[in-house]
């Protein structure tokens, strides 16, 4: 199985600040990496499709970016409703798996 | 807006069968993509388990595969999964899910709400 390790755990942050989260693949994925968002008692939400995608309705301080195994995620200028659990997941090889999460919390 | 929605038991004993159902109103599930479930145990992590397309072709979790059955019923508009040989380990939120696009391994752009099930005597 293709590992997905996320960096941080966690991370605090402020609204305004502009916060990275990178995924590392334990081998190559080209650019299937896709991003969520996720709060407690929530469906996760996707923002992110192909590395770099930006899903229709997400905000356009979410972007992404990398390819075969280092990716990141950057969310500038924080909003209060971006505090939130996100996790990376690879779509490359069977079976799917995501990141343990990082936490970001004020 | 597609919606989905799992249902099924909140409390299953250890040894017995976990079965949930996901339904989907607002689409067809006949008319494509693929409908998946995944699961996120307390404090942890998600957890793929396994997919389905309408014409009953799935892909599975293979540290899941020998204890899951997902299965698709278009009359209803309706996927299930069961779990079978429970443990405690199983106990963790249940979503289901759509891809995003017609391939099996795309990201999931819907999901239910999640429901959780313990596995406790």
């Amino acid at each position: 199985d293709i590992q997905m390790t996320q960096s941080p755990s966690s991370v605090s942050a402020s609204v305004g600040d502009r916060v990275t989260i990178t995924c590392r693949a334990s081998q190559g994925i080209t650019n299937w990496l896709a991003w969520y968002q996720h709060k407690p008692g929530r469906a996760p939400k996707l923002l992110i499709s192909a590395a770099s995608n930006l899903q229709s309705g997400v905000p356009s301080r979410f972007s992404g970016s990398g390819s075969g195994t280092d990716f990141t995620l950057t969310i500038t200028s924080l909003q209060p409703e971006d505090f939130a659990t996100y996790y990376c997941q690879q779509t490359d090889t069977f079976p799917i798996t995501f990141g343990q999460g990082t936490r970001l919390e004020i | 807006q597609v919606q989905l929605q799992e249902s099924g038991p909140g409390l299953v004993k250890p040894s017995e069968t976990l079965s949930l159902t996901c339904t989907v109103s607002s689409y067809s599930i006949s008319s494509g993509y693929y409908w998946g479930w995944i699961r996120q145990p307390p404090g942890k992590g998600l957890e793929w388990i396994g997919s389905i397309y309408h014409n009953g072709d799935t892909d599975y979790n293979p540290s899941l595969k020998s204890r899951v059955t997902i299965s698709v019923d278009t009359s209803k508009n309706q996927f299930s999964l069961k779990v079978i040989s429970v443990t405690a380990a199983d106990t963790a939120v249940y979503f289901c899910a759509r891809t995003l696009d017609y391939s099996s391994s795309a990201p999931f752009d819907y999901w239910g709400q999640g429901t959780l099930v313990t596995v406790s005597s």
